[in-house]
């Protein structure tokens, strides 16, 4: 069984300043993992994924996430914050086929002008 | 447009009622999950389709829930007897095969639904 667990609720930024949003996992098989992100009113956008390639795993929108099997994480960071990164940020761990995709409760970003 | 359809977009039901809601994936998309998100959650995993076979369904999915996927191509989440607990978006998504490197999930917009 997988599952995911988003280490903050919510993480507010400023403007221009990094972002880090902490991911930890737990599964029985080799993981595939993922970060969508959900604006208000839209639907879940895919920011990035990792299936067992590189650690570092660059997305959209200047977003990138490492892979680390020994502390079980999987961190979104960006160097800079943009207002239009406000949103919902969910991590999700499935099995290396893509099966049994387990969602975390979601991290809210707010970032302040 | 060719990403993950649903229908309809918001539905409100009296509780008692039956509703049902579509899902067309994207083409040739062999996998198929309902998800359920409430307010300020993540999604909840509710079952998956491999082609036309359902492989797994969640201690969530009631006894008044049931999902079809005839042919392998457009699915079908029903709710009987609606209960006010059932208020939430339900989203879809689609996917390939796992087998390669294609295991991202499509989302569509989901269907709001209110039971009043």
């Amino acid at each position: 069984a997988q599952s995911v667990t988003q280490l903050d609720s919510h993480v507010s930024v400023s403007e221009g300043t990094p972002v880090l949003l902490r991911c930890n996992y737990s599964s029985s098989y080799s993981p595939s993992l993922f970060w969508y992100v959900q604006h208000p009113n839209k639907g879940l956008q895919l920011l990035l994924k990792y299936t067992s390639a590189a650690t570092l795993v660059k997305g959209i929108n200047g977003f990138e996430a490492e892979f680390k099997k020994s502390e079980t994480s999987f961190h979104l960071t960006k160097p800079s914050a943009h207002m239009s990164d406000a949103a919902e940020y969910f991590c999700v761990v499935s099995d290396w086929r893509g099966n049994d995709m387990r969602f975390g409760a979601g991290t809210r970003l707010t970032v302040k002008p | 447009d060719t990403g993950v359809s649903q229908d309809p977009r918001h539905k409100i039901t009296k509780r008692g009622q039956n509703v049902t809601f579509r899902c067309d994936p994207i083409s040739e998309h062999n996998r198929l999950y309902w998800y359920r998100q409430t307010l300020g959650q993540g999604p909840e995993f509710l079952t998956y389709f491999q082609n036309e076979a359902q492989l797994e369904k969640s201690r969530l999915l009631s006894d008044r829930f049931s999902a079809e996927r005839p042919k392998g191509s457009f699915s079908t989440l029903e709710i009987q007897r609606t209960e006010q607990g059932d208020s939430a978006m339900y989203l879809c998504a689609s996917s390939l095969d796992g087998r390669g490197v294609n295991t991202e999930a499509f989302f569509g917009q989901g269907t709001r639904l209110t039971v009043v």
